[in-house]
């Protein structure tokens, strides 16, 4: 079965940059494209952007532009997402989900990433 | 960007009951790019309904989507326990966007 495993919660400065990674198993890793999904405590969900595991190529969302890098590891099945200068409002957990283009058919666990002096 | 409004905020509802979710887009939305997702306290969202109408893979049939252009409807025909949770709507246009949400409590 599909299987999106995330990496562990995170405590970063401001200014600090973190990384989040995922690892999926149960399909075939370049089958499906990656996106990259946060909720700030008590609020809703935003998309931060898309991977394609075949090409590496990336789309990000216009607010995250410049502070976002996402990547991939066809060797490991691994998905990763860099996020830097981060700030107070970055504190969110941080989902990665496959699907088509468009939707998210399958998500990961989470991770809490807390950006605190 | 294409915003979503999401009504009511809450619906106060007890088990077995109907609950009616409707989603608002500011333009127009392909039918094809608009889907409901329901999420759990504590977890991660979970893909209900795709291409407007569509259930995903092991989603019970209470669960039924409907609508077009600019308006959209998510209804749970008869409310079990386990359906309490916080419903969202999402689109593709030219970018990805969701909905506010919608939290189905107990009333």
């Amino acid at each position: 079965q599909v299987q999106l495993v995330q990496s562990g919660a995170e405590v970063k400065k401001p200014g600090a940059s973190v990384k989040v990674s995922c690892k999926a198993s149960g399909y075939t890793f370049t089958s499906y494209y990656i996106h990259w999904v946060r909720q700030a405590p008590g609020q809703g969900l935003e998309w931060v952007g898309i991977i394609n595991p075949s090409t590496g190529s990336t789309t990000y969302a216009q607010k995250f532009q410049g502070r976002v890098t996402m990547t991939r590891d066809t060797s490991t099945n691994t998905a990763n997402l860099d996020l830097s200068s981060l700030r107070s409002e970055d504190t969110a957990v941080y989902y990665c989900a496959i699907g088509p283009t468009w939707r998210f058919e399958y998500w990961g666990q989470g991770t809490l990433v807390t950006v605190s002096s | 960007e294409i915003v979503l409004t999401q009504s009511p905020g809450t619906l106060s509802l007890s088990p077995g009951e109907r609950a009616t979710l409707s989603c608002r887009a500011s333009q127009s939305v392909s039918r094809s790019y608009l889907a409901w997702y329901q999420q759990k306290s504590g977890q991660a969202p979970r893909l209900l309904i795709y291409g407007a109408s569509t259930r995903a893979t092991g989603i019970p049939d209470r669960f039924s989507g409907s609508g077009s252009g600019t308006d959209f409807t998510l209804t749970i025909t008869r409310l079990e326990p386990e359906d309490f949770a916080v419903y969202y709507c999402q689109q593709y246009g030219t970018s990805r966007t969701f909905g506010q949400g919608t939290k189905v409590e107990i009333k």
